[in-house]
């Protein structure tokens, strides 16, 4: 059964800083992994969709990288803004058809 | 607005009442999937249908749930006789196939407070 790890649970930084958010996961026969995006009271998202072929995978100032060996994604985030403020899903999925979930890292960055 | 579109957004019921919530995927999607948000939780897996197919209810909970998807109409979630512990977030999302390598789309949302 899949399992999804997401450290740190929480983070707060300043304006400007890049940042790394730690996504784990303990199978990793995997075929592909996301990350989403949730806002408060919203719903979720895509930001970036990594094959198993792909080693990392990029969108504006996000870049996402996958290894599979070691079981652990990570997101990073260039030049973080006020507006990248929110909750950051990693999910890998159980079988073709469901998505295991990680709990989320709560960003807030600081203006 | 082509996305998943959830109704109601929030929904407030009384212990022992029916809840009934509504999603109409992406327009030429025929794969929906159910998750719930449990409050201080992530998001779990509910069910996984086709049109007219409940596919994989691996997620669902035995009793008082259920889904469907028919041929015409929305995907309708039902929780009969809801109680205290039902109150979380319902997302519903689509895929054009299985999501295996392709993104799927979730909606906003249905917010269910259980009173």
């Amino acid at each position: 059964k899949q399992e999804v790890t997401q450290i740190p649970a929480a983070l707060s930084v300043p304006e400007g800083e890049n940042l790394v958010l730690n996504c784990s996961f303990t199978d990793s026969a995997i075929y592909n992994l996301q990350w989403f995006r949730q806002d408060p009271g919203k719903g979720l998202t895509s930001l970036l969709l990594i094959q198993s072929s792909q080693r990392e995978q990029t969108s504006g100032r996000l870049n996402a990288s996958l290894d599979k060996s070691s079981g652990r994604s990570t997101l990073y985030i260039a030049a973080s803004q006020p507006g990248d403020s929110a909750t950051y899903l990693c999910a890998a999925p159980e079988t073709a058809r469901q998505l295991t979930f990680g709990s989320g890292t709560q960003l807030t960055v600081l203006p | 607005n082509a996305g998943v579109m959830q109704n109601p957004r929030h929904l407030v019921r009384r212990r022992g009442q029916e809840a009934r919530l509504r999603c109409s995927p992406v327009k030429g999607h025929s794969h929906v999937y159910w998750y719930r948000q449990l409050p201080e939780e992530g998001l779990k897996f509910m069910v996984y249908l086709q049109k007219e197919n409940i596919i994989d209810e691996s997620g669902m909970p035995k009793e008082r749930f259920s889904a469907e998807f028919p041929k015409e109409g929305p995907s309708i979630l039902r929780i009969q006789q809801v109680v205290r512990g039902d109150s979380a977030a319902y997302f519903c999302a689509s895929s054009p196939a299985g999501s295996s390598g392709n993104t799927i789309y979730f909606g906003e949302g249905s917010w269910l407070t259980v009173v």
